[in-house]
């Protein structure tokens, strides 16, 4: 069974930094591409980076300014989010998900989402 | 590419047919998926390559379009449908986007 979990959420102050994480079980984790999506509350889907299998290619959102990073270990099936200069419209549900691509993309598998709260 | 959404929201009874939409500002040929959402719950795939049904999704979604204009339907509304649904875009050398979402809800 694929699964997807993540860690590493919390209750950061503006400025701080955090790391999140994504364990990935049931699949060969390095033969895809994996991402992180966010949510802030009450609000839709935002695409954040993508990191392709073997870490070709990382994508990230422009709007992000260079400050997270996205990272993988294939030995370890792990996926991660390096966070800095965090602000308080980085608050939201953090989600990792797997890409399928065959010419066509699409996500097929999340994880249950972690929460990064930015306040003092 | 940036994908919009009609209606926003929406209030439909239990066997009513629904129908969302979304539309592409550039076309995107079949390179479209709609995911549904439930309060809490991760995002969750229905429709892919704008016309194909995921394993295990009811036959009662269905999608349709290419270029720039795609429609899901949920032929008779269930209780478990209740819930924001999502186009999302990815065209090959472009980063993906979602749509804003249409809420689903009890009329």
């Amino acid at each position: 069974e694929v699964q997807l979990v993540e860690s590493g959420g919390g209750l950061v102050k503006p400025g701080g930094s955090l790391r999140l994480s994504c364990a990935a079980s049931g699949f060969t984790f390095s033969t895809y591409t994996m991402i992180w999506v966010r949510q802030a509350p009450g609000k839709g889907l935002e695409w954040v980076s993508s990191i392709s299998s073997s870490s070709t290619f990382i994508y990230s959102a422009d709007s992000l300014k260079g400050r997270f990073t996205i990272s993988r270990d294939n030995a370890k099936n792990s996926l991660f989010l390096e966070m800095n200069s965090l602000r308080a419209d980085d608050t939201a549900v953090y989600y990792c998900a797997r890409e399928i691509y065959y010419g066509y993309s699409y996500f097929d598998y999340w994880g249950q989402g972690t929460l990064v709260t930015v306040s003092s | 590419i940036q994908l919009t959404q009609s209606p926003s929201s929406l209030s439909a009874s239990v066997g009513d047919r629904v129908t969302i939409t979304c539309r592409a500002s550039q076309g995107i040929s079949n390179n479209l998926a709609w995911y549904q959402q439930k309060p809490g719950k991760a995002p969750k795939v229905l429709i892919y390559a704008a016309s194909t049904l995921k394993s295990g999704v009811p036959s009662r979604f269905s999608g349709s379009g290419s270029g720039t204009d795609f429609t899901l339907t949920i032929s008779s509304l269930q209780p478990e449908d209740f819930a924001t649904y999502y186009c999302q875009q990815q065209v090959q050398n472009n980063l993906p986007t979602f749509g804003p979402g249409t809420k689903v809800d009890i009329k």
